[in-house]
């Protein structure tokens, strides 16, 4: 298993301004995913960050907005940026685990909030 | 393309009643299938999963059954308990780690 840690855990943010999540796992993970899970919503990936390559974006989602680094292998962010109340939501992150049956862990999540 | 359908909620049952919540998924090749759970607050943890058919997956007592000839995979538990209120997730993996979730059914359990 992983455990995973994100900060902030919450966060009151302006419209305009962008928020960087932090992701930290207690252990080397090869594949690290960032969702959001909108209030009351399923979840819904932003993209797959795997250490060594360019993070893979879904469709609906632009790197631009949602910059992503992942400089090692126990530790990567998400950047929400030029923040609209549209991006309200929990952001998620999550590992996979090599040798696992596809079971991903995921982390407490981070509460946006855009006035 | 590939998709979970899961029962809407939320569903309301009363402490020691029996819990379905059904699962059904469209997917190309074979899929794992899995039950996330939500507590309240709480990130998503892994309840149970199933990786071919007719392979049943089993926690706290929680059982699912892989069922291919009707792409169903429905959750059930003999009696449930007021700590099982909770959101759940139904979802697919096909390949690359790549999960689909359902919509999600939230559960309360009345003492």
């Amino acid at each position: 298993s992983a455990v995973i840690s994100q900060k902030p855990s919450r966060d009151i943010c302006q419209r305009g301004t962008s928020l960087t999540i932090q992701c930290q796992v207690d252990s080397q993970v090869t594949m690290m995913f960032w969702y959001r899970q909108q209030p009351g919503q399923s979840l819904t990936l932003i993209a797959t960050a795997n250490q060594g390559s360019e993070a893979t974006y879904e469709s609906g989602f632009v790197i631009d907005k949602f910059p992503i680094s992942r400089p090692n292998l126990t530790f990567s962010t998400l950047t929400v940026s030029n923040m609209s109340p549209e991006d309200s939501s929990i952001y998620l992150c999550s590992v996979g685990l090599a040798g696992g049956r596809g079971e991903q862990f995921f982390g407490p999540g981070t509460r946006l909030t855009v006035l | 393309g590939d998709s979970v359908t899961q029962m809407e909620g939320p569903v309301t049952l009363s402490e020691e009643a029996f819990l379905t919540i059904n699962c059904t998924y469209t997917a190309t090749g074979y899929p794992s299938l899995f039950w996330y759970v939500q507590y309240p607050g709480e990130g998503l943890q892994l309840l149970l999963k199933a990786t071919k058919a007719d392979d049943k997956g089993s926690n706290k007592g929680f059982e699912a059954t892989y069922r291919k000839e009707t792409t169903s995979f429905h959750l059930e538990k003999g009696s449930v308990q007021v700590s099982d209120s909770a959101v759940y997730f139904c979802a697919l993996m096909t390949g690359g780690f790549k999960t689909i979730f359902g919509a999600g059914t939230r559960l309360f359990v009345k003492a």
